[in-house]
């Protein structure tokens, strides 16, 4: 089966700065990549995805880029703001599968 | 609409109480799904109804029962519950075909004394 691993278990930046959480994965007929976002005591929210025929996707100050060939996607944040400290897990999931494989999560701190 | 709803938001039972867990959505989506997330955890999955059929189960103790008796409406009937059992339980709901997204509900915060 998939396996999703995530890195860094927790990030401290300052705001303004960019943060990066980086997700490897080991199955290569994974072809959806999404990012949630938890905020505590909140549920899991879909901030971003991207498809295996996209190289890279952003929406405003988030981003998303996927290497196929070395099976590994990142989470750009720029301009961080202390409103996107949270919880943030990267998932993967192969072909016609239903179910999600969920990285163990990156804390991030956006210190004001 | 990307919403889908839990009820209760919180839940306290005793180890031999019977409860459940309620879920809606209104997105036409036909497969649901429940998870159990520990805190600082990523969710686990536990069931995947899929056209109100049950699909997946994740080897989850039959203390768990799902229900699916709509389309629209996921159920989770809890039964002599055990403490390490206490969890926030989350719903979420997706297309079956074209889409992959998976939304999620606020979850259920249960507590079993």
């Amino acid at each position: 089966g998939e396996n999703v691993e995530q890195h860094p278990s927790t990030l401290s930046v300052q705001e303004g700065d960019s943060a990066v959480i980086k997700c490897t994965y080991s199955d290569s007929a994974s072809n959806y990549f999404p990012w949630y976002k938890q905020e505590l005591g909140k549920r899991p929210q879909l901030i971003i995805d991207i498809r295996s025929n996209v190289g890279e996707k952003k929406d405003q100050r988030i981003a998303v880029t996927l290497n196929k060939t070395a099976k590994h996607f990142s989470l750009h944040i720029t301009e961080t703001q202390p409103e996107d400290s949270a919880v943030y897990f990267c998932a993967a999931k192969e072909g016609s599968a239903r179910q999600l494989t969920f990285g163990s999560g990156t804390q991030l701190t956006v210190l004001p | 609409d990307t919403e889908v709803t839990q009820t209760p938001k919180h839940l306290v039972m005793g180890m031999t109480n019977k409860k459940s867990l309620k879920c809606e959505q209104h997105m036409g989506h036909r497969a649901m799904y429940w998870y159990k997330q520990k805190a600082k955890k990523p969710p686990e999955l536990m069931f995947v109804y899929s056209y109100e059929k049950l699909s997946i189960n994740e080897s989850v103790p039959s203390r768990f029962s799902p229900e699916c008796p709509n389309s629209s409406l996921l159920n989770l009937h809890l039964h002599a519950l055990q403490p390490e059992d206490s969890a926030l339980y989350l719903c979420a709901s997706s297309l079956e075909r074209g889409t992959y997204e998976q939304y999620f509900g606020p979850g259920t915060r249960l507590t079993v004394t």
